[in-house]
């Protein structure tokens, strides 16, 4: 079954804790990209790549790292997240000019 | 750059009500335009999908027409059912062979009451 899957679902922590959403992806997919979802913004593009080893800034990049040294895996980073890095964030995989797949998402709660 | 603006919620409807939820866009060029569904605690589903002008989509009983001229992409159904309770997302992308991210709507969340 074609799946995106991040982990964790949920997540509390405090502020200035480093933190890791894995995603993970079992098509073979080439693109791949983080979202965050904020009540009356929709989704906003965080950060995306390509292939292996090429990733970019999508629009609201900041505090947040990824890095994609295998192609089914796209981690996303937080080095030190504050209160408003609380959000709902998505995972989503592509190929070529097909629609997006979308993982079940992660709930962060930063304190 | 490119925006998406649906129509904002919430939305409440009884059983077997017409659904109509507005989106139009702002693009330059022509971009692919879809209609994704999250129902609660879980993550964005494709609804629907139209690539051209004048194209029709449709899922579920949903449908949705590529407008250029109107530069809009209403969701529409017939006889909403308790079970299409979610939040409807509008959103485009433009295939340029670089980041083809998908460009989101609010969101608009429907309620259905029986």
């Amino acid at each position: 079954e074609a799946q995106v899957t991040q982990n964790p679902r949920y997540l509390i922590t405090v502020t200035g804790k480093k933190l890791t959403v894995t995603c993970s992806q079992n098509m073979n997919h080439e693109y791949m990209s983080w979202y965050r979802q904020d009540p009356g913004l929709g989704l906003r593009q965080i950060y995306y790549s390509m292939n292996v080893e090429v990733t970019d800034k999508g629009d609201v990049p900041e505090g947040y790292k990824v890095s994609r040294k295998e192609k089914r895996n796209f981690p996303l980073i937080l080095e030190s997240p504050s209160p408003n890095q609380t959000s709902l964030y998505f995972c989503a995989s592509r190929q070529g000019g097909q629609p997006q797949h979308f993982g079940d998402g992660t709930r962060l709660s930063i304190l | 750059g490119n925006s998406v603006t649906q129509m904002e919620g919430p939305v409440t409807l009884s059983e077997e009500a017409f659904l109509t939820i507005n989106c139009t866009y702002t693009a330059t060029g022509y971009p692919s335009l879809f209609w994704y569904v999250q129902y609660p605690g879980e993550g964005l589903q494709l609804l629907l999908k139209a690539t051209k002008a004048d194209d029709k989509g449709s899922n579920k009983g949903f449908e949705a027409t590529y407008r250029k001229e109107t530069t809009s992409f209403h969701l529409e159904k017939g006889s909403v059912q308790v079970s299409d309770s979610a939040v409807y997302f509008c959103a485009l992308i433009m295939w340029n062979f670089g980041n083809e991210k998908l460009t989101f709507g609010t969101g608009t969340r429907l309620t259905i009451i029986p």
